[in-house]
């Protein structure tokens, strides 16, 4: 069974501190993706990685595929109140091309 | 217009009532999801139609009942639920259905849901 499983699940951290946050499994994913959903929205994509090793930016967050392609990381530099949401990694299963998702990190910048 | 529109933004139901939930996109996207989000929790998948036919319905119980009139629109046609169905209700669309399938990379675009308290 495919499981997608997120660290820490809760970070409240003040402004202007460097984050990571996690997402690992043991079984290895064709592509990974990960979204932010603020409170009484949608989640929103904020990128897709594809390539074992893979590095992708989006301005003071960076965003890494593991080698093996089983688990990505989410680094936020110099966090700001805006970057305060529902995390969420999400990779297709195997069985019936859906996405299956993490439980999500909860993120509070707090200024 | 890379909108998901859904309508209403929050709903209150009693338990004997019928209600309707919509959801519209001009994407031009042929697969559209209704998804259930608990608070603190990740959406969990409901339904998915491809090309305006149902693929998957996760085990939904049958008072939900999805349809979709055309390429563009998705409804939620709600009867007699339940407290515990209390929930966000949120749509989504992608350009195709099948994630990673031949190692496709699909993009999934939600709209911002529809709160539904069950009295």
């Amino acid at each position: 069974t495919q499981l997608l499983e997120q660290s820490p699940q809760f970070l409240s951290i003040q402004e202007g501190e460097n984050l990571t946050v996690y997402c690992n499994s043991s079984s290895v994913f064709s592509s990974l993706q990960w979204y932010r959903q603020e409170p009484g929205e949608g989640p929103v994509l904020l990128v897709t990685v594809v390539t074992g090793g893979e590095v992708k930016k989006l301005k003071r967050l960076t965003f890494q595929f593991g080698d093996a392609r089983k688990d990505s990381s989410l680094h936020i530099t110099a966090a700001q109140p805006g970057d305060t949401g529902l995390y969420l990694c999400a990779g297709p299963m195997d069985s019936n091309y859906q996405l299956i998702w993490g439980a999500g990190t909860k993120l509070i910048i707090k200024p | 217009d890379t909108e998901v529109t859904q309508t209403p933004k929050h709903l209150v139901m009693g338990m004997t009532n019928k209600k309707s939930l919509k959801c519209e996109q001009h994407m031009g996207h042929r697969a559209m999801y209704w998804y259930k989000q608990k608070a603190k929790k990740p959406p969990e998948l409901m339904f998915v139609y491809s090309y305006e036919k149902l693929s998957i319905n996760e085990s939904v119980p049958s008072r939900f009942s999805p349809e979709c009139p055309n390429s563009s629109l998705l409804n939620l046609h709600l009867h007699a639920l339940q407290p515990e169905d209390s929930a966000l209700y949120l749509c989504a669309s992608s350009q195709g259905a099948g994630f990673g399938f031949r190692g496709r990379s699909e993009k999934l675009f939600f709209g911002s849901g529809t709160q539904l308290s069950v009295l």
